[in-house]
């Protein structure tokens, strides 16, 4: 099955700075990549998703990249701001025909005032 | 107003009984999902259904069991075969064709005394 590899576990960063969470994945039938972001006792919600045809998608402050090849996708957080701090999850669809969802571990992200 | 909705929200139970958690969504999803969480362990798949009538054991299914009579329902049972069942569980729910956004509720705290 999917593996998904997640890194940094933590992550601090002064305000203002930007962040970056890595991941891999094993299955390279996977096409779909998204990011939740889950505040403290609350849902995990989407932030921004890519697929397998993309390199790279931004929204405002938050992008991420995808290198198909080496199986590794990023979310790249600039001009953090106090309320970016959350855990944040990478996932991975498996591929055609599959509904099966595949999470990292999640990556604890402080930001500093 | 469309959602999933999970119930209840905080559980307990004592060792040796059974409890089902209930989730239902109007989003008219085709997918449906449970997912265990504890403390940076992620999210883990239990058991996932695509179709009414059908589900599949995920990563971690021994000592829950689910049904899927509903495409609206996809209630999960904790048995007393699990055996550390104090966690956060998380029902979701996609629409069918990779989509996108997998769509979660509010989540169920069990605490086992």
């Amino acid at each position: 099955g999917e593996n998904v590899e997640q890194h940094p576990s933590t992550l601090s960063v002064q305000e203002g700075d930007s962040a970056v969470i890595k991941c891999t994945y094993s299955d390279s039938a996977s096409n779909y990549f998204p990011w939740y972001k889950q505040e403290l006792g609350k849902r995990p919600q989407l932030i921004i998703d890519i697929r397998s045809n993309v390199g790279e998608k931004k929204d405002q402050r938050i992008a991420v990249t995808l290198n198909k090849t080496a199986k590794h996708f990023s979310l790249h957080i600039t001009e953090t701001q106090p309320e970016d701090s959350a855990v944040y999850f990478c996932a991975a669809l498996h591929g055609a025909g599959s509904y099966q969802l595949t999470f990292g571990k999640g990556t604890k992200l402080s930001v500093i005032p | 107003d469309g959602g999933i909705t999970q119930s209840p929200k905080y559980l307990f139970r004592k060792e040796g009984q059974n409890v089902t958690l209930s989730c239902e969504q109007n989003l008219n999803h085709d997918a449906m999902y449970w997912y265990r969480q504890d403390p940076g362990q992620g999210l883990r798949l239990i058991y996932y259904s695509q179709i009414v009538n059908d589900f599949q054991k995920g990563d971690i299914a021994e000592g829950y069991s689910v049904s899927r009579e509903k495409k609206e329902s996809f209630p999960l049972t904790v048995t007393s075969a699990q055996k550390n069942p104090t966690a956060f569980y998380l029902c979701a729910s996609i629409l069918a064709g990779n989509t996108g956004e997998l769509f979660f509720g509010e989540g169920s705290r069990l605490t086992v005394l």
